[in-house]
């Protein structure tokens, strides 16, 4: 079972930042906080990942609480484009039991 | 384009037909997965290979056979499926540690 937990489906304005959040109360040490999103029929994207400390990128910022039991994944300035399922996952450091498992992901919808 | 290229795209086959699903890479990558998204549900993980060995069978029907002869081909060999494994199928791949996955954009299987 998927280790996370995510609001079914969210609204943004386009141009605004999309706050996307997931709990993850039951984080171990070790295991990290991906953020994948997935377009009508096409696979899953990455987008950015940390351990405990906030990140950016080109795409996206993440924002890890301090006692890591919940993140946010940050659009800062939402698109038509940025529709689409977005998936919090966390993952152990790799080795034989790197198994990724998947929830059933917030769907985003930007607004015009 | 993320790297990972599956063939075919979209595949129709009747309950007593044999099929294969390819997947491929050039990205040097370590491991590589199969992951089954029926509609409305999350990604299902089916197996998992490392370095050319399969460390995981997530309770697949045995009507799945999955074949890694090299690190950067993954097939998944179909025989006598039922309607309900008409899904889409997504193969993805890491280098290993904490590098995120790469996904193809999947094959479209239905099962008549």
């Amino acid at each position: 079972d998927a280790k996370t937990t995510q609001p079914t489906s969210m609204d943004c304005a386009e141009g605004r930042a999309a706050n996307l959040p997931c709990n993850h109360s039951t984080i171990s040490g070790n295991e990290y906080v991906y953020w994948y999103r997935q377009i009508h029929s096409q696979g899953p994207q990455y987008i950015i990942h940390g351990l405990k400390n906030n990140e950016t990128n080109e795409m996206a910022s993440l924002i890890i609480t301090e006692d890591r039991k919940s993140s946010t994944l940050i659009l800062p300035h939402a698109t038509l484009r940025d529709t689409a399922v977005y998936y919090c996952i966390v993952r152990v450091f790799w080795g034989r039991d790197d198994k990724i498992i998947f929830g059933k992901g917030t769907r985003l919808h930007i607004l015009p | 384009e993320t790297g990972v290229t599956q063939t075919p795209r979209h595949l129709v086959m009747g309950m007593t037909n044999k099929k294969s699903l390819k997947c491929e890479q050039h990205l040097g990558h370590n491991a590589m997965y199969w992951y089954k998204q029926s509609a409305k549900k999350p990604l299902e993980l089916m197996f998992v290979y490392n370095f050319k060995e399969q460390t995981e069978n997530n309770s697949v029907p045995s009507r799945f056979s999955p074949e890694c002869p090299n690190s950067s081909h993954l097939f998944l060999h179909l025989h006598t499926l039922q309607p309900e494994d008409s899904a889409l199928y997504l193969c993805a791949s890491t280098p290993g540690d904490n590098s995120p996955l790469h996904f193809g954009n999947g094959t479209r299987l239905t099962v008549t």
